[in-house]
């Protein structure tokens, strides 16, 4: 049972609309959520990341929200831009004494001009 | 400039054959990993080293070694190639060991075919 969901395997928006990602997550242990950005042809890159002490993470146009009681969270991409299309991977490690990211299976965003 | 060098590629290989992926980093970091990326697999945690010693693996298969030969490199050599080996291969590493405290830097991957 992966303990990292996404639930959406591809998303596609309009450019200048907000593009939501979902991600849910099992370990109630996880408490640092890091989204990575993937273009085709090169390795994932941390974009943004929360932990379970907040419930809002914002970085210019892209942003977490966190629920810990239903153990789900978002990432916000508002005025979405071509180059925005990538896959985008949800991940959560318990930070203590923890040495790996578990990652959920991406969410293709295609955004369209 | 890449900071972290992953070498070759693209690999082809036979069934039954072995293979060696080279991973050079050049961020003076102290943990190294690999993670692995099947088609319809989520990125998948292999091995984790720090300062060359072998932190944690997570890969049931013998035939999956990795070798570091100095602070910086972490190579991944895999023996009896099977078709399901087939992913792309990525290195990673950070400052040190601990992911919530260190962000996690990947290479572009080894994508390898195994026929």
């Amino acid at each position: 049972q992966q303990q990292v969901r996404q639930s959406s395997q591809s998303l596609t928006v309009w450019e200048g609309e907000t593009a939501i990602l979902n991600c849910s997550y099992e370990n109630s242990a996880f408490d640092y959520f890091p989204w990575y950005q993937q273009f085709p042809g090169e390795g994932p890159a941390l974009l943004i990341a929360i932990r379970s002490v907040s419930d809002k993470k914002e970085d210019g146009r892209f942003t977490i929200f966190f629920n810990k009681r239903e153990k789900n969270l978002s990432l916000h991409i508002k005025d979405s831009q071509p180059g925005d299309s990538a896959t985008y991977f949800c991940a959560a490690s318990a930070s203590s004494g923890s040495w790996q990211l578990i990652f959920g299976s991406g969410t293709q965003l295609t955004v369209m001009p | 400039d890449p900071k972290i060098i992953q070498k070759p590629k693209y690999l082809v290989a036979v069934t039954g054959s072995e293979k060696i992926l080279i991973c050079e980093q050049y961020l003076g970091h102290n943990a190294m990993y690999w993670y692995r990326q099947s088609a319809k697999k989520p990125l998948e945690f292999m091995f984790s080293y720090s300062y060359q010693k072998l932190m944690d693996n997570q890969t049931a298969s013998s035939r999956f070694q990795p070798q570091s030969s100095k602070k910086n490199h972490l190579d991944l050599q895999i023996t009896a190639l099977k078709p399901d080996d087939s992913a792309t291969y990525f290195c990673a590493s950070s400052q040190d060991l601990g992911v919530g405290q260190n962000t996690l830097y990947f290479g572009a991957g080894t994508r390898l075919s195994v026929l």
